[in-house]
């Protein structure tokens, strides 16, 4: 079976410039997770949906990140205007949420971006 | 809410030797509890999961962990490790009651020595 799928795996650009990130979460998993893992502040949740709603985006840092999930199967994370500090590890992270009770978060292999 | 701490940053072990990774959490009951690898460049891959029931629980790769409650404690433990096994080690803690906010720890490093 199909994991996380990523995209870009990585990404070079230059400060001011937009970036997308996106992913595809496993097939029937209703939750999905954005983290932003870097050396100094380790994994950080950005913001997390279920059932492509927005639950909680208290993560994200600024007005600069924004996260859509139009449907069930495909989710963006964007930068505009990006900048140095914003260069991370992106992770998306899939999971099944039933109920009162949830699974395990499964990730994609990440998106790494180097903003200049 | 809840919190995760690792308090090993870095750990170097003999490869064949025994292998114990520290988490302690806290949480006013019991939590979800997870442990994952991070090799590099890659994703995390969960190791192994605790909801409830049998407080030992065995996972991938001959990693099992233990949840203590009166400690606050979920360590990993693995009896002989590999040099296959050196990478970055994730306590992640979950709270029923605020599905969604996994929190994770710092990490621990791992290096295997032959």
């Amino acid at each position: 079976d199909a994991g996380v799928i990523q995209s870009p795996r990585h990404e070079v650009t230059e400060m001011g410039q937009e970036v997308t990130l996106r992913c595809k979460p496993i097939s029937g998993h209703n939750s999905l997770f954005w983290y932003r893992q870097t050396m100094m502040r380790g994994l950080e949740l950005l913001i997390y949906f279920n059932n492509n709603v927005p639950i909680d985006d208290s993560g994200m840092p600024e007005d600069r990140f924004s996260a859509k999930m139009p449907n069930a199967s495909f989710s963006t994370l964007k930068i505009q205007p990006s900048e140095p500090r914003d260069s991370a590890v992106y992770f998306c992270a899939s999971s099944i949420w039933t109920g009162g009770k949830s699974g395990e978060l499964f990730f994609g292999e990440g998106s790494r971006l180097t903003v200049l | 809410a809840q919190s995760v701490t690792q308090p090993d940053i870095h750990i170097t072990v003999s490869e064949g030797a025994s292998l114990e990774l520290r988490c302690n959490y806290s949480y006013g009951a019991t939590p979800y509890l997870f442990w994952y690898v991070q090799s590099p460049g890659q994703g995390l891959q969960l190791l192994l999961k605790y909801f409830s029931g049998d407080t030992l629980v065995q996972g991938i790769k001959g990693f099992e962990a233990e949840f203590k409650r009166s400690q606050s404690s979920f360590n990993l433990r693995k009896p002989s490790v590999h040099w296959s096994d050196a990478a970055e080690y994730f306590c992640a803690v979950g709270a029923p009651d605020s599905w969604g906010k996994f929190q994770f720890g710092a990490g621990t490093q791992v290096v295997v020595t032959p």
